[in-house]
């Protein structure tokens, strides 16, 4: 079985402070790790993801995760918000051999203050 | 085309009605999946397409929704008998393979449905 914690629904930021998203996973054999971004009125759109490389992965956007086994965590970090960065994300995992289909965390709103 | 395409975009309808909503999915792409968000609550899975093989429809909330993709390429949800607590936004995506449990999926931009 898969599941995916993102802590926070709402998490504010100023411009130019660290973000940081937090998403716990939980899953029985090696994950797949996935972030995904959605800006008003549009779909998601993939950030980063994780395949069992290397354990930092960097993105677009300056949006950087990493897989952290012990904790089952795949947090997902920028060194500094910028005001488009407003949106929402979520946290995905699949695994190896297991469904197809992956699973969504409720998505965490980002929001940036001036 | 370029990416997913969903359509109407939005779309108001009374209690009782059945609405259609469309996907066309990125071209060459063999896997398609319908999902529901509604406010606060992520995504929920509803159907999965893979190639010709039968849909994984182990998402779907009632009887009432269906869907089928034709050809392959576009998909069509249809939800029956419509009520309110279907409002929400209907997206689609779809991936190369399907076959890759780490393929990255590529969302349209939703369907808005709010059912009065």
């Amino acid at each position: 079985a898969q599941s995916v914690t993102q802590l926070g629904s709402h998490v504010s930021v100023s411009e130019g402070a660290l973000v940081l998203l937090r998403c716990n996973y939980s899953s029985s054999v090696p994950p797949y790790l996935f972030w995904y971004v959605q800006y008003p009125n549009q779909g998601l759109q993939l950030l980063l993801k994780y395949t069992s490389a290397a354990t930092l992965v960097k993105g677009i956007n300056g949006f950087e995760a990493e897989f952290k086994k012990s904790e089952t965590s795949f947090h997902l970090t920028k060194p500094s918000a910028h005001m488009s960065d407003a949106a929402e994300y979520f946290c995905a995992v699949s695994q190896s051999g297991g469904s197809y289909i992956p699973t969504f965390g409720r998505g965490t709103s980002l929001i940036v203050h001036p | 085309g370029a990416g997913v395409s969903q359509s109407p975009s939005n779309k108001v309808t009374e209690k009782g009605k059945d609405v259609e909503l469309r996907c066309d999915p990125i071209s060459g792409h063999t896997a398609l999946y319908w999902y529901r968000q509604s406010l606060g609550q992520g995504l929920e899975f509803l159907i999965y397409f893979q190639g010709n093989s039968a849909p994984d429809k182990s998402g779907l909330p009632s009887d009432r929704f269906s869907a089928e993709r034709t050809g392959g390429s576009v998909s069509t949800l249809t939800i029956q008998r419509t009520q309110q607590e279907d409002s929400a936004v209907y997206l689609c995506a779809s991936s190369l393979a399907g076959g890759g449990r780490s393929e990255t999926q590529y969302f349209g931009p939703g369907t808005r449905l709010l059912v009065l």
